[in-house]
């Protein structure tokens, strides 16, 4: 059975680059046709995706992050990466990875979540 | 950006029916993922494109989408359902996800 798991710093300072992990276990990163899936939630409030990436490589980012964000995939350590450069108090959360249920169509949902690691960012 | 609108909050009494509205702009043309959270959780798939279920689901969840509502539907409410309730869907005009504020379900 898949399972996912995030890990990384978990104090940042303001204009610091967040980088976190999700590693892969019980199956391939690159087996199936899956979409690698980065999501946030700040404490108390909702969801937030941050962006995804393909088997492929190809990747979608959230408009409203702009160009702060960078994922990417290490199929020998069957991980994917975020990097989300300068950020503020408002970057602290819990930030999830997930895993589409594999149908290789845009819009799939997510069937396999890690357990989350909280970042906080303060000076 | 395309905006989900979802109420705050829905209170239902054990056995009764909670519906969970979630509000889109021609919503009914997408499709609709559901997730349910446990506090200190993380989200858990309960219904797919609209209506589907995972096999680990049970039946009492299920779920409607047309015109500009989608709808989760929990039948026969237990205390275990108690939670946070989130739609998502995808943004075609410009290629991201887009989730709803989340609505929480309370069991009286």
């Amino acid at each position: 059975q898949v399972q996912l798991q995030e890990s990384g710093p978990g104090l940042l300072k303001p204009s610091q680059t967040l980088s976190l992990t999700c590693t892969v276990s019980g199956g391939s990163i690159s087996g199936d046709s899956h979409y690698w899936n980065w999501i946030r939630q700040p404490a108390g409030k909702g969801l937030e995706w941050i962006g995804r990436i393909y088997t492929s490589g190809s990747t979608n980012n959230n408009p409203s992050l702009k160009s702060r964000v960078t994922i990417s995939v290490d199929t020998s350590k069957n991980q994917f990466s975020l990097k989300l450069r300068s950020v503020t108090a408002a970057d602290t959360a819990v930030y999830y990875c997930a895993r589409d249920r594999g149908t290789a169509i845009m819009f799939d949902a997510f069937d396999i979540w890690g357990h989350g690691t909280l970042v906080t960012v303060s000076s | 950006s395309y905006v989900l609108t979802q109420p705050p909050s829905v209170s239902v009494a054990p056995g009764q029916t909670a519906r969970v509205i979630c509000g889109g702009n021609n919503i009914g043309t997408k499709g609709v993922h559901w997730y349910q959270q446990k506090p200190g959780q993380a989200p858990v798939l309960v219904v797919y494109d609209n209506s589907d279920r995972p096999s680990r689901i049970p039946e009492r969840f299920s779920g409607s989408n047309s015109g500009n509502t989608a709808t989760l539907t929990i039948s026969r409410v237990e205390a275990g359902d108690e939670a946070d309730y989130y739609c998502q869907v995808w943004d075609s005009t410009s290629d991201h996800y887009v989730f709803g504020g989340g609505t929480k379900v309370s069991v009286l």
